[in-house]
């Protein structure tokens, strides 16, 4: 069965570096997004991408992020200067063209040091 | 504003035992329903979800869930837990809109399996 997939698994950065975190999204879907879950609080939508172009964001994804699709497989996001609130797991998800169900990878654990 | 209440925040089941975990939305109108479950270390995998139609609908691994549109609430439900299914649960809520839709997760329930 297809599956999201996300590299790295974990990730140690000093503050103020550039992160990236890569993720291949199911290959026929169309829709992706990233969600971030600080450690015991709820998930969060960060930013949805459709047809290479942001479709929504929240007010979480300021200008430190940018998410990019540089290939026909991969979709990333980048954190430009990382602060420690940064520390999170990070979820890639992608949905197909029905866009009914989301379907997540098993994140990128992130520390901010 | 869209918001999903989990209220249980940690529940202690034997093995074998019913469960019932809650989950209760607020939204404008009726929203794609969805349980996933995250396993230690693990992603966050679907559990099953509602769109339309039937309100008690099947998932994975025994679960399913009932949709009541009376009490806006979608609560999960298996008859007999087992130690693998200790791990934490999330409800999340999606629009029925065109576009790309965001997901609105509940706080999550840690379930605790006792042999």
């Amino acid at each position: 069965e297809p599956e999201v997939t996300q590299t790295p698994s974990h990730q140690v950065t000093q503050m103020g570096q550039e992160v990236i975190l890569r993720c291949v999204p199911i290959s026929n879907h169309l829709y992706f997004y990233w969600y971030r879950q600080i450690l015991g609080q709820k998930v969060e939508f960060l930013v949805s991408f459709y047809n290479n172009e942001i479709s929504e964001k929240s007010e979480i994804f300021d200008d430190q992020f940018s998410v990019e699709r540089p290939d026909g497989s991969n979709f990333t996001l980048k954190i430009r200067s990382t602060k420690l609130e940064d520390s999170a797991m990070y979820f890639c998800a992608s949905t197909p063209f029905t866009r009914e169900t989301q379907y997540f990878g098993p994140g990128t654990r992130l520390l901010v040091l | 504003a869209q918001s999903v209440t989990q209220p249980d925040i940690h529940i202690t089941v034997s093995e074998g035992a019913s469960l019932e975990l809650r989950c209760n939305y607020s939204y404008g109108a009726t929203p794609y329903l969805f349980w996933y479950v995250q396993s230690p270390g693990q992603g966050l995998q679907l559990l099953l979800k509602y769109f339309s139609g039937d309100t008690l609908v099947q998932g994975i691994k025994g679960f399913e869930a009932e949709f009541k549109r009376s009490q806006s609430s979608f609560n999960l439900r298996k008859p007999s837990v087992h130690w693998s299914d200790a791990a934490e649960y999330f409800c999340a809520v999606g629009p029925i809109i065109q576009g790309a839709q965001k997901l609105v997760f509940g706080q999550g329930t840690r379930l605790t399996i006792n042999p």
